[in-house]
């Protein structure tokens, strides 16, 4: 089992739509999570962090967190074309400063 | 300087080659790390510095693999006797101290192709 899964897609959205990108762990001290994006041949992008359960927005981003799931998502509102990309998944469990990264969710919005 | 730097862009090496990928960190940055990303793959820790101590190295996939930072700004990674299965998109990255609470800033990427 991966440490950290994710849905490699791709995912398909209209423009406008809501776009729901989920991620799981294995590692239950996991104490950080992040979101990339990563456009094609470009290096990733840190769109948002999140350290304690619940929601936490950042304009048309939500990351959501469930610790006692092991669960993180990411939810992209009002989904435009030029969030197209591939969402990278991260978790850091402490200690090294190891951060361990999913395989990243290709997210495709039509116009 | 603004952003990370790395060096080259692109490598084309031959089986067995030697090459060297440099890395030039956020200026200030104590913490700097490696990452290897192959094709359609999430990136893979290979190593971490703090300054210029090298204090995980635990993801370097075999002693072919070396990296260096002796003055604590810049670093290089070097693979020795590239073998195709080396090919990947190298990745450094810096924060100002550590993971927790702090912005991992990626570099461009280094994209090794071993012929």
């Amino acid at each position: 089992q991966k440490e950290v899964e994710q849905n490699s897609g791709p995912l398909s959205v209209p423009e406008g739509a809501i776009a729901s990108l989920n991620c799981t762990y294995s590692d239950r001290g996991s104490q950080s999570f992040f979101w990339y994006r990563q456009y094609s041949g470009k290096s990733p992008e840190l769109i948002m962090s999140i350290y304690s359960n619940g929601d936490k927005e950042d304009g048309r981003f939500t990351a959501q967190l469930n610790k006692a799931s092991q669960y993180v998502s990411l939810l992209i509102r009002d989904s435009q074309p030029s969030d197209s990309a591939t969402y990278l998944c991260a978790v850091y469990s402490g200690g090294y400063q190891k951060v361990t990264f999913g395989i990243g969710t290709k997210l495709q919005v039509i116009p | 300087g603004a952003g990370v730097s790395q060096s080259p862009r692109y490598k084309v090496a031959k089986r067995g080659q030697d090459v060297a990928l440099r890395c030039d960190p956020i200026s200030g940055h104590v913490s700097l790390f490696w990452y290897q990303q192959a094709l359609g793959q999430g990136p893979e820790f290979l190593t971490y510095f703090q300054n210029e101590a090298q204090l995980d190295k635990s993801g370097l996939p075999s002693d072919r693999f070396f990296a260096e930072r002796p003055e604590g700004s810049v670093s290089t990674l070097k693979i020795q006797r590239t073998q195709q299965e080396d090919s990947a998109v190298y990745l450094c990255a810096s924060s100002l101290t550590g993971v927790f609470g702090n912005t991992i800033y990626f570099g461009e990427g280094s994209w090794l192709t071993v012929v």
